[in-house]
């Protein structure tokens, strides 16, 4: 079945420096690749998403590239602030046994310290 | 624009009590969906609603039940709770591709 794995936090950082969380996939067929973002005592939210192969997504600064030939989803921003402090979720949703419903990644805690 | 609605926030219960979880949506989005969130776990899908009308297990249904009451609406319910069931649950709603998928704000629960 599907899957998503994410290194482990917490990932600690100081303001300004560069972020970047891993994420790889498993899965038959094309899936979609989504980054959520969860700040404390929230919901998650939709951070960026990518459909298929070689798309770059992108909002708040964050970035992230669906790379089918290394299975990854790597999310990457330039210059962290203390805002950007939450819990990273890579989640990804199948093409195959007409399954709809997203799997997750079991989230990455990011810490910034100003 | 509310999104995902969920009631109430906070609850505390003693063990073997019962309560319901309540969530509403007003996107119009047909599917629905509970999970629990726990630390290290990840979000653990408890039940789903693909269309009003129906209703199918996740990964870890044991001590809830569900009830699509119409569109907007999607409650959990926890029977008899126990201490294993305190954790925070999340109401989600999507569209019928799985796009668009909405996260409420969470209801925190604790059984002691």
């Amino acid at each position: 079945g599907d899957s998503v794995t994410q290194m482990e936090g917490p990932v600690t950082l100081s303001e300004e420096a560069f972020l970047t969380i891993n994420c790889t996939y498993t899965a038959t067929g094309y899936p979609s690749l989504f980054w959520y973002v969860q700040y404390p005592g929230e919901g998650l939210q939709l951070l960026l998403k990518a459909t298929k192969a070689d798309d770059k997504g992108s909002n708040k600064g964050f970035e992230a590239t669906y790379r089918k030939e290394t299975t990854s989803f790597h999310l990457e921003k330039g210059s962290v602030q203390v805002s950007d402090s939450a819990v990273y979720f890579c989640a990804l949703r199948g093409t195959s046994g007409g399954s709809y419903i997203p799997t997750f990644g079991r989230g990455t805690s990011l810490i910034v310290h100003p | 624009n509310a999104g995902v609605t969920q009631t109430p926030k906070f609850q505390v219960l003693k063990t073997g009590q019962s309560m319901t979880l309540q969530c509403a949506q007003d996107m119009n989005h047909n599917s629905m969906y509970w999970y629990r969130q726990d630390p290290g776990m990840g979000l653990r899908l408890i039940y789903y609603s693909a269309s009003e009308g129906t209703t199918d297990k996740g990964e870890v249904p044991n001590g809830y039940n569900v009830s699509r009451l119409n569109k907007r609406e999607f409650s959990l319910r926890l029977e008899s709770a126990a201490p294993s069931q305190t954790s925070v649950y999340f109401c989600a709603s999507s569209d019928r591709s799985g796009y668009g998928y909405t996260f409420g704000s969470g209801t925190r629960l604790t059984v002691v």
